[in-house]
């Protein structure tokens, strides 16, 4: 039962525009975290996020930036897109961040294609 | 590299094999997730195994983990098709937090 909602699920962009994507989850969690997926499907995290603290992974470009409104809320925006940000973004919520076996759950992701 | 292989690895299997999956780290980790994805959807987690633990089943998973190797491995007995998916390791490099760093996955593809 899907409890993380992303949208858009797919989204194509030109080079140099701006995106945002948007997630919801309807858990009740405290933390919330943005993955990249390539092609090969490799999964790299990208931030976390919970009221008291923003962590960037420091590989990130700073034209990718997180944006929340509460704690079921984080949005992904990128600021100027490149042809290498084309990839799924999936985001993904956990109960409290603070415990290294605690479950993710993800949404089922936002494709986005550079063109 | 945090990872003994990054590159998306591919098993294809007869229903009814059964097929274990390995995973290697680099970082030390207190835990161990195991996820699949179907295709189209988000991880999911499958499985969990704690540095105390070397081995830990659920139904016809069986994951073990031994941490003087730092490897992990993932069984499924008697695979079906619905086993068809990738699977990822994920370890928190010794972090109290619950942030999680992926392996590279392997597809499976199970055919009937």
């Amino acid at each position: 039962e899907t409890a993380v909602f992303q949208t858009p699920n797919y989204h194509v962009t030109q080079v140099g525009n701006e995106v945002s994507f948007n997630c919801k989850q309807t858990l009740g969690h405290d933390t919330m975290y943005w993955y990249k997926q390539d092609s090969k499907k490799l999964l790299k995290i990208m931030f976390s996020y919970n009221n008291k603290q923003l962590i960037v992974n420091e590989t990130v470009p700073r034209r990718f930036s997180p944006q929340s409104s509460d704690k079921a809320h984080l949005n992904l925006r990128i600021k100027s897109v490149e042809p290498e940000d084309s990839a799924v973004y999936l985001c993904a919520s956990s109960l409290t961040g603070g415990l290294s076996a605690e479950t993710l759950y993800f949404g089922s992701g936002t494709r986005l294609t550079v063109l | 590299s945090q990872w003994g292989e990054e590159n998306l690895q591919a098993l294809s299997i007869q229903e009814g094999e059964d097929v274990t999956m390995n995973c290697s780290y680099k970082t030390y980790t207190t835990v161990v997730h195991w996820y699949r994805q179907d295709s189209g959807r988000g991880p999911a987690l499958i499985i969990l195994i704690r540095s105390n633990e070397r081995e830990k089943r659920s139904g016809r998973l069986r994951a073990t983990l031994d941490t003087s190797s730092q490897s992990s491995s993932l069984s499924i007995t008697a695979a079906q098709c619905e086993d068809t998916a990738v699977y990822f390791c994920a370890t928190n490099r010794g972090s109290a937090l619950g942030r999680l760093h992926f392996g590279a996955g392997t597809q499976l593809i199970v055919i009937p």
